[in-house]
């Protein structure tokens, strides 16, 4: 079974570019997360879909920060513009959905640089 | 608020040398407590699900633990490869919560 796809690994850009990040989740995962992890640090959760439906983007910093799901499989993740305390590792995660048991399991995420 | 305290932060040991690493947790009602490794540039790898206290869980020469108020993760006669950063999170509703994490090293 495949896991969770993101692309790209790695983004580099500089202050106040925009920048997107893609996510594939696992086959069959009704669930999708959007975390930020930064450096020593656990990941924290931006956002929560339910199939195409954002349940929980209580820590989304809706400023600047937008994400969408489509067809409710696979999500976008886009800052714009991008700030220096932006850079971090942004997960992905997924799992099946339906109860609050669920497993996530997550990709390998992407690095962002903001110079 | 969930909150996750994980020590000690590193830990450095031996090949062969057993050891146990903590995590102690606030939630209301808790619906899982999750064990996770990360390897450096990688996403956070599922270990194992914890749900009530008593609960005891193995694999490999990993073992967790849980009581009501925190979890240890028990590595026996580790080996190099065991080297990583332990996640440790919560969930009280469907948002998971995460300690910093423990980094071992384990040096041949």
């Amino acid at each position: 079974e495949a896991g969770v796809v993101q692309s790209p690994r790695y983004k580099i850009i500089e202050k106040k570019q925009p920048v997107a990040f893609w996510c594939n989740p696992i086959s069959g995962h009704n669930t999708l997360y959007w975390y930020l992890q930064n450096l020593g640090q656990g990941p924290e959760l931006l956002i929560r879909y339910e199939n195409e439906e954002a349940v929980d983007d209580s820590q989304l910093p809706k400023d600047r920060f937008s994400a969408e799901r489509l067809k409710g499989v696979d999500s976008t993740l886009k800052i714009q513009p991008a700030e220096l305390g932006d850079s971090a590792v942004y997960l992905c995660a997924s799992s099946r959905g339906g109860s609050s048991t669920d497993t996530q399991y997550f990709g390998p995420g992407t690095r962002l640089t903001v110079l | 608020e969930d909150q996750v305290t994980q020590s000690p932060e590193a830990l450095r040991l031996q090949e062969g040398e057993s050891s146990s690493l903590n995590c102690s947790y606030t939630v209301s009602g808790l619906r899982g407590l999750f064990w996770y490794r990360q390897d450096p540039g990688k996403g956070p790898e599922f270990l194992f699900t914890l749900y009530s206290a008593g609960e005891e869980k193995e694999k490999e020469r990993l073992k967790a633990t849980l009581t009501k108020k925190e979890s240890f993760l028990h590595i026996t006669a580790p080996k190099p490869e065991d080297s990583a950063t332990y996640l440790c999170a919560v969930r009280g509703d469907y948002k998971l919560s995460f300690g910093a994490g423990t980094t071992v090293t384990v040096r041949a």
